[in-house]
C-alpha cells in the first residue's frame, strides 16, 4: 500500500462546477496536509495546507481533513480552464520535519 | 524574486560525467530540501537540511549523490558517474520550520544521454 494515494485521473469537469480531488494516507501519524498544483513542465505550487479535522476555506478553493478516515480532499469552486493541472497530495508526519511524502497526482481537465 | 532559485533550469550530459545543481532558498528559510521527480510520479525525497546540517537522507540517494549546504545559505547536490536513470527533474525546496509550508524552485531537469 503506498503512502499516499491518488486517483490519477484525469478528472474531467466542465468550466464553473466543482472539481473534488480525493487523497487517502496509510500513516496515522501524519500531523500536515497539503496541496500542490503543477503544471505540465513546472514545479509544484502550494495551495493549501490544513492542520487540524474540518475544512478550511481560501477564496475557490477548500480543503477539508478527516484524520479518522485518513483522507483529505480539495474541492476547487468555480473551476477555470486555467486549473487544468496535476494536484498533488503530500502529508508529513510528526517529528520528521516537513519532509513530505507526495502521491502521484491527479491530473484536472477543465473543459469549456 | 524573492522565491526558491535553482541553477541550472536544464542540464543535458553524458552518462558517467558529473553534475551539479545549485539551489537558493527563500532567504529567512533555514529549512532546505531536495526531491526527485520523474515522469508521472510525484516528488520524492532525497535529503534535507537544517541550516548547514544535513539532517536526514533517503536511501534513494546513492553514495553518486551528494549535498552541501555551506553556511546555511545555498545548496549544491552534485550527482556523479551520471547513469540514464538519474533524468528527472530535481527540485529544491525551502521552509520555516518542522511542518511548515515548503515552497519549491523551478526545478533542474536532468537529462542522461
Amino acid at each position: 500500500q503506498k503512502e499516499v494515494e491518488q486517483n490519477s485521473g484525469p478528472l474531467s469537469v466542465p468550466e464553473g462546477a466543482i472539481a473534488s480531488l480525493n487523497c487517502t494516507y496509510s500513516d496515522r501519524g501524519s500531523q500536515s496536509f497539503f496541496w500542490y498544483r503543477q503544471y505540465s513542465g513546472k514545479s509544484p505550487e502550494l495551495i493549501m495546507f490544513i492542520y487540524s479535522n474540518g475544512d478550511k476555506e481560501d477564496g475557490r478553493f477548500t480543503a477539508q481533513l478527516n484524520k479518522a478516515s485518513q483522507y483529505v480532499s480539495l474541492l476547487i469552486r468555480d473551476s477555470q480552464p486555467s486549473d487544468s493541472a496535476t494536484y498533488l497530495c503530500a502529508v508529513s508526519k510528526a517529528g520528521t520535519a516537513s519532509k513530505l511524502t507526495f502521491g502521484t497526482g491527479t491530473r484536472l481537465q477543465v473543459t469549456l | 524574486d524573492t522565491g526558491v532559485s535553482q541553477d541550472p533550469r536544464h542540464k543535458i550530459t553524458k552518462r558517467g560525467q558529473n553534475v551539479t545543481f545549485r539551489c537558493d532558498p527563500i532567504s529567512e528559510h533555514n529549512r532546505l530540501y531536495w526531491y526527485r521527480q520523474t515522469l508521472g510520479q510525484g516528488p520524492e525525497f532525497l535529503t534535507y537540511f537544517q541550516n548547514e546540517a544535513q539532517l536526514e537522507k533517503s536511501r534513494l540517494l546513492s553514495d553518486r549523490f551528494s549535498a552541501e549546504r555551506p553556511k546555511g545559505s545555498f545548496s549544491t547536490l552534485e550527482i556523479q558517474r551520471t547513469e540514464q536513470g538519474d533524468s528527472a527533474m530535481y527540485l529544491c525546496a525551502s521552509s520555516t520550520g518542522s511542518n511548515t509550508e515548503a515552497f519549491f524552485g523551478q526545478g533542474t531537469r536532468l537529462t542522461v544521454v
